[in-house]
C-alpha cells in the first residue's frame, strides 16, 4: 500500500479561526513532508520532519505549526487563518534511501474567507 | 541556487500525437532530476528519475525524458499522447540524495480527443 490520505479533503475557515489538517501513511516512511500550492505555482515546501525532528523553511517559520505524534501521522497547524492561507495543502511521505521518491496524498483544500 | 523552470505554461496537443515537455534547470553541479504528475483531483505521482547514467531514463505510462547536462534540460516526451495524458507536468530537481525538492511551475497539459 501506497496511500498517504489526508484529511480533511475540503475545508472552509474563517479568517482568525484555527485549522488542522491531518496527514497518514503505512508504508514506515521516515520522513514525511507539507507543501502548500497556490493555483498557477509551483508547490512550496513549508516543512518536513526527518523521523522526530521538525524542519521549517525560514520564511514560513512562523506561520505554520505542526506535530508527528508517531511514524505514521503528521499534522499542519495554522492558528489564525488568513486569507492568503487559502490554497491546496499537499502531504507527501519519503523513505530515506529512497532516492528522493515522494508519495503525494491528494491534498486538502483550504478556503479561508 | 538550483532553480527549475518550465517555459511552457499550457500546451495543448491532439489524441495521438507526440509530445515534449520543456525543463530547463539552473544547478552547477549534476543533479537528481524528476517528472512528477497531478492528474485531476489526485496527488502527485512520480513519472520517472534521473540520478545518472543513460541520459534517456524511460517511465510510466510511455514516457520518456532525456537528460542534457550541455543545455542544463530534461524535457519530456511521449511518443503518442492518450486523452487520460490530459494532467499538470512538474519538472523536480534535488541537488543531491536526501535534499529537498525544487520544483518547476508545472506545464498544463490538455489532449483533444
Amino acid at each position: 500500500d501506497t496511500t498517504v490520505k489526508q484529511n480533511p479533503r475540503y475545508k472552509l475557515a474563517r479568517v482568525g479561526k484555527p485549522v488542522n489538517l491531518i496527514c497518514s501513511q503505512t508504508m514506515n516512511h521516515d520522513t514525511m513532508y507539507w507543501y502548500q500550492k497556490k493555483p498557477n505555482q509551483a508547490p512550496k515546501l513549508l516543512l518536513f520532519y526527518y523521523d522526530k525532528i521538525l524542519n521549517r523553511e525560514a520564511d514560513t517559520f512562523e506561520k505554520f505549526q505542526s506535530s508527528r505524534p508517531n511514524n505514521s501521522f503528521c499534522s499542519l497547524y495554522i492558528g489564525s487563518a488568513g486569507l492568503e492561507y487559502s490554497a491546496m495543502y499537499l502531504c507527501a511521505s519519503s523513505r530515506l534511501g529512497g532516492g528522493n521518491t515522494l508519495y503525494f496524498g491528494e491534498g486538502s483544500r483550504l478556503i479561508v474567507v | 541556487a538550483q532553480s527549475v523552470t518550465q517555459p511552457d505554461a499550457r500546451v495543448t496537443v491532439s489524441e495521438g500525437a507526440s509530445l515534449q515537455l520543456r525543463c530547463k534547470y539552473s544547478y552547477s553541479g549534476t543533479p537528481y532530476l524528476f517528472w512528477y504528475v497531478q492528474y485531476p483531483r489526485q496527488g502527485l505521482q512520480l513519472l520517472l528519475k534521473y540520478y545518472s547514467g543513460d541520459p534517456v531514463v524511460q517511465g510510466v505510462n510511455g514516457f520518456e525524458a532525456e537528460f542534457s547536462k550541455s543545455n542544463s534540460s530534461f524535457h519530456l516526451r511521449k511518443a503518442s499522447v492518450h486523452w487520460s495524458d490530459s494532467a499538470v507536468y512538474f519538472c523536480v530537481l534535488a541537488f543531491n540524495a536526501g535534499a529537498k525538492l525544487t520544483f518547476g511551475g508545472g506545464t498544463r497539459l490538455t489532449v483533444r480527443p
